[in-house]
């Protein structure tokens, strides 16, 4: 475990259901990140969070929409999903954004099957 | 951010030591150098970073060139759990994310 843990680890959902990611952090850190994992794709940055607030949207469309209720927990939540949104979500967590002196913790994160 | 090169894919036997090089020709004075790697299906895992001098932690060393234009990420004795994609990230101080490149493919051979 890393101290960043994501649920749930597997979820297919059809295009037509809501769903939501869930991801907690049990490091004290004030930073939470979400990125996508496409099979054979490079990690993309979709969201940034910073003491709760949003500071970045990387372009993502509307049928992703995160929440970030406190430090420690961040949220995915998920409606009209297209077959290509199929991938791995990935939550990090860090002391600053940055994540300066000890990096990004990422989770395990969640197999997303839409279909 | 300066961007990075690393080679797609590299072999090294078990036991020995993992040599793995990134190029970051276009790299400012406030840019550290960044590795993190990603065993199959899990989230990327930090290893080590730098600014100027070499670093060495319990996983690896990091050797930066004198000029800064490159670096090395060394694992003293490869194990099989190694396998993994390795990636070199150049992060700007006060930078808002990490973005990742392709990576690196290291592959440990009994």
């Amino acid at each position: 475990e890393t101290g960043v843990t994501q649920t749930p680890r597997h979820l297919v959902m059809g295009m037509t259901n809501k769903k939501s990611l869930k991801c907690e952090q049990h490091l004290g850190h004030n930073a939470m990140y979400w990125y996508k994992q496409s099979a054979k794709k490079p990690l993309e940055l979709m969201f940034v969070y910073s003491l709760e607030e949003r500071v970045e949207n990387n372009s993502v469309p509307s049928r992703f929409s995160p929440e970030c209720p406190n430090s420690s927990h961040l949220f995915l939540h998920l409606h009209t999903l297209q077959p290509e949104d199929s991938a791995l979500y990935l939550c990090a967590s860090s002391q600053g954004l940055t994540g300066l002196n000890y990096g990004y913790t990422f989770g395990s994160g969640t197999r997303l099957t839409v279909v | 951010d300066a961007k990075t090169t690393q080679p797609p894919s590299m072999d090294c036997a078990e036991g020995r030591a993992a040599n793995l090089p990134c190029n970051h020709s276009t790299i400012s004075g406030n840019e550290y150098v960044y590795w993190y790697r990603q065993i199959h299906s899990q989230g990327p895992q930090y290893i080590i970073h730098g600014l100027k001098n070499n670093e060495t932690n319990e996983m690896a060393s990091l050797i930066i060139t004198e000029d800064r234009k490159s670096s090395t990420l060394i694992l003293p004795h490869a194990t099989l759990r190694d396998t993994a994609v390795y990636y070199c990230i150049v992060v700007i101080q006060g930078a808002q994310k990490l973005v990742f490149g392709q990576g690196t493919r290291l592959t440990i051979n009994p």
